[in-house]
């Protein structure tokens, strides 16, 4: 059973350019959430999408959008980078449909970003 | 709004040694409550979870406690290794239980053989 995946590893852009992650959740799970992580930072949140919808979203500016799959695959897009885009993007999953209890989320390995 | 504070680290310790890493919370409501720890170059790993009061979370010898009273949910383990040499993050989910985790700062964790 796969866990979360997430696409690429490593990634470098420079100011201004836009860039695309990807995240497959873990089988059976229906929502995709994406965090930041800073370095030497807990993650912040991002956004969380559910049947193709952003559901709910955190502090994050509109350079920062998403997307969901009718497979329920995300990607994270962020337009006209900046130095302090710079981190960790961590990709989460979880299942909501049909749920009784505890809404518990599992972390991909993420994505290193880093903006020059 | 909703918080989490960690004790600051970085925490060392001798091989074998008690582990405590507090971790106090602030929310509405009653939100679930987790330990997730993240080891070099990697995501984030699921330690344990407690959903309401008095609940105790256990995995791999680490155990936390629900403490509704005095708003805590301290990681503790009696006997550690080098193996778990790692960031530790305490986490609350919003009681809405949406899923959104709001999480503490981390504190390192260091342990010598």
């Amino acid at each position: 059973d796969a866990g979360v995946t997430q696409s690429p590893t490593h990634l470098i852009k420079t100011r201004g350019q836009q860039v695309t992650l990807r995240c497959s959740p873990k089988s059976g799970h229906d929502t995709v959430s994406w965090y930041q992580q800073a370095l030497g930072q807990g993650p912040q949140f991002i956004f969380q999408y559910y049947e193709e919808e952003e559901r709910q979203r955190g502090n994050f500016p509109d350079r920062f959008s998403g997307h969901q799959f009718p497979n329920y695959s995300s990607e994270l897009n962020v337009n006209a980078l900046w130095l302090g885009d710079s981190a960790l993007y961590l990709c989460a999953s979880s299942r909501l449909r049909g749920a009784k209890g505890l809404n518990t989320q599992y972390f991909g390995p993420g994505t290193r970003l880093t903006v020059l | 709004g909703n918080s989490v504070t960690q004790m600051e680290g970085p925490v060392t310790l001798s091989e074998e040694a008690f582990l405590t890493i507090n971790c106090t919370y602030t929310a509405t409501g009653y939100p679930s409550l987790f330990w997730y720890v993240q080891y070099p170059g990697e995501g984030l790993q699921l330690l344990l979870k407690a959903t309401k009061a008095d609940d105790k979370g256990s995995n791999k010898g680490f155990e936390a406690t629900y403490r509704k009273e005095t708003t805590s949910f301290h990681l503790e383990k009696g006997s550690v290794q080098v193996s778990d040499s790692a960031v530790y993050f305490c986490a609350l989910s919003d009681p809405g239980n949406t899923g959104k985790l709001i999480f503490g700062q981390g504190t390192t964790l260091q342990v010598k053989p």
